[in-house]
């Protein structure tokens, strides 16, 4: 099945950017998410990316999606306090109900 | 479009009670999913239906676990005879077959097993 890794923990100043990396097994995943996650709350979708592209811009944030070496990162520009969070990417199969496979997670610390 | 709904939010059990949780996905969506969260993790498959039609559960949803969605609309998921190692928030998340790229979550179920 496919295994997704992430590194745990990134710190960045307020107003800078942030890139959080993410590497998975699969090639074969349709599609690539990334989620948001609050203490104690749900998943937050962000963005997604299907795997024939290479790169998506949603305002402050840009999805990579390098299929050669199985990367995938996020950046977001103008890093803001509320940003501060757990950030899962997770992968997903259309033909097989799209149910997801997720990464373990990094939690991003906006410090002032 | 009011968003995935869950309930409880939070359960707090004794060892060997039996809980259920319902979820309640985004109206028009076909999609239905359970997933597992415990700490410092991200969240695990357990199954999905489509309609009311369950057509995949995961080698986590042991036999205490059942999950129904007998209208295909709200579902609910039971854990029967709780043991602590259930303790985990249960994530419900929905989406349209037509268009799976969209996967929205709700806000979770907390489980405790005391």
């Amino acid at each position: 099945g496919e295994d997704v890794e992430q590194s745990l923990f990134l710190s960045v100043r307020e107003g800078d950017s942030s890139v959080i990396n993410c590497t998975y097994t699969d090639s074969s995943s349709t599609y690539l998410y990334w989620y948001k996650q609050e203490p104690g709350a749900g998943l937050q979708l962000l963005t997604y990316i299907f795997s024939n592209m290479d790169m998506k811009q949603d305002q402050r944030l840009t999805v990579l999606l390098n299929k050669k070496d199985k990367h995938l990162s996020l950046r977001i520009a103008d890093t803001q306090t509320g940003d501060s969070a757990i950030y899962f990417c997770a992968g997903g199969l259309t033909g097989g109900g799209n149910k997801l496979t997720f990464g373990t997670g990094t939690q991003l610390k906006v410090e002032l | 479009d009011t968003g995935v709904s869950q309930d409880p939010r939070h359960k707090i059990t004794k060892r060997g009670q039996n809980v259920t949780f319902r979820c309640d996905p985004i109206s028009e969506h076909n999609r239905l999913y359970w997933y597992r969260q415990t700490l410092g993790q991200g969240p695990e498959f357990l199954t999905y239906f489509q309609n009311e039609a369950q057509l995949e559960k995961s080698r986590l949803l042991s036999d205490r676990f059942s999950a129904e969605r007998p209208k295909g609309s709200f579902s609910t998921l039971e854990i029967q005879r709780t043991e602590q190692g259930d303790s985990a928030m249960y994530l419900c998340a929905s989406s349209l077959a037509s268009s799976g790229n969209t996967i929205y979550f709700g806000e979770g179920s907390w489980l405790t097993v005391v």
